[in-house]
């Protein structure tokens, strides 16, 4: 069975600071990691994903996240926040086999404070 | 490349009406998948097709069903509408079902409303 748990339903930083968002999960076989990011009114982008090759993965503006399998963690961070930062971001797990379900995170609303 | 395309992007249906949602996934995907995104209960699976077959499914009652085409294009059907059934339906497409780091690409949605 696989879960995710996003630590924080709410984070709030200032521009020009560092932005961490959480993300732990649970999987019964190493798994595919994925952080989307929603803003208001859209669909969901992704940001970036973790496929089992290297643990610290790059993504879009700026964003990247760390595969770390013994605290079975998936933090998003990003050295300076940007107002347009501000939107919903949501931590994805997905099995390998073909029976494996998405799941989704509950979810970490960020804001960026001026 | 165009993206993933929903429509109707808005719709409004009254309680006890059906609704149909479209979904044309990005050329050359094969799997196509829906979720329902809700203030109280956020984003939930509602199923995965690959091949014009269902894969997987989640936790919804058998008021909520789909089908997929031989283009891959699908169709989800919510029948007998209730006042909580208002959500964002989200449709995602990807190059195949349950590979290793099988990149899933979201449409802008469906807003139904319900009243």
């Amino acid at each position: 069975a696989q879960s995710v748990t996003q630590l924080d339903s709410h984070v709030s930083v200032s521009e020009g600071t560092p932005v961490l968002l959480r993300c732990n999960y649970s999987s019964s076989y190493s798994p595919s990691l994925f952080w989307y990011v929603q803003h208001p009114n859209k669909g969901l982008q992704l940001l970036l994903k973790y496929t089992s090759a290297a643990t610290l993965v790059k993504g879009i503006n700026g964003f990247e996240a760390e595969f770390k399998k013994s605290e079975t963690s998936f933090h998003l961070t990003k050295p300076s926040a940007h107002m347009s930062d501000a939107a919903e971001y949501f931590c994805v797990v997905r099995g390998r086999s073909s029976a494996s379900k998405i799941i989704f995170g509950s979810g970490t609303r960020l804001s960026i404070r001026p | 490349k165009a993206g993933v395309t929903q429509t109707p992007r808005y719709l409004i249906k009254t309680r006890g009406q059906q609704v149909t949602l479209s979904c044309s996934p990005i050329s050359g995907h094969r799997s196509v998948s829906w979720y329902q995104q809700t203030p109280g209960q956020g984003l939930q699976f509602l199923f995965e097709y690959f091949s014009e077959t269902q894969r997987n499914k989640g936790n919804f009652p058998g008021r909520f069903s789909g089908r997929q085409f031989s283009n891959s294009r699908s169709e989800m059907n919510v029948s007998t509408l209730e006042l909580g059934d208002s959500a964002l339906y989200l449709c995602a497409s990807s190059l195949e079902q349950g590979l290793s780091g099988n990149t899933i690409y979201f449409g802008e949605g469906s807003w139904l409303t319900v009243v």
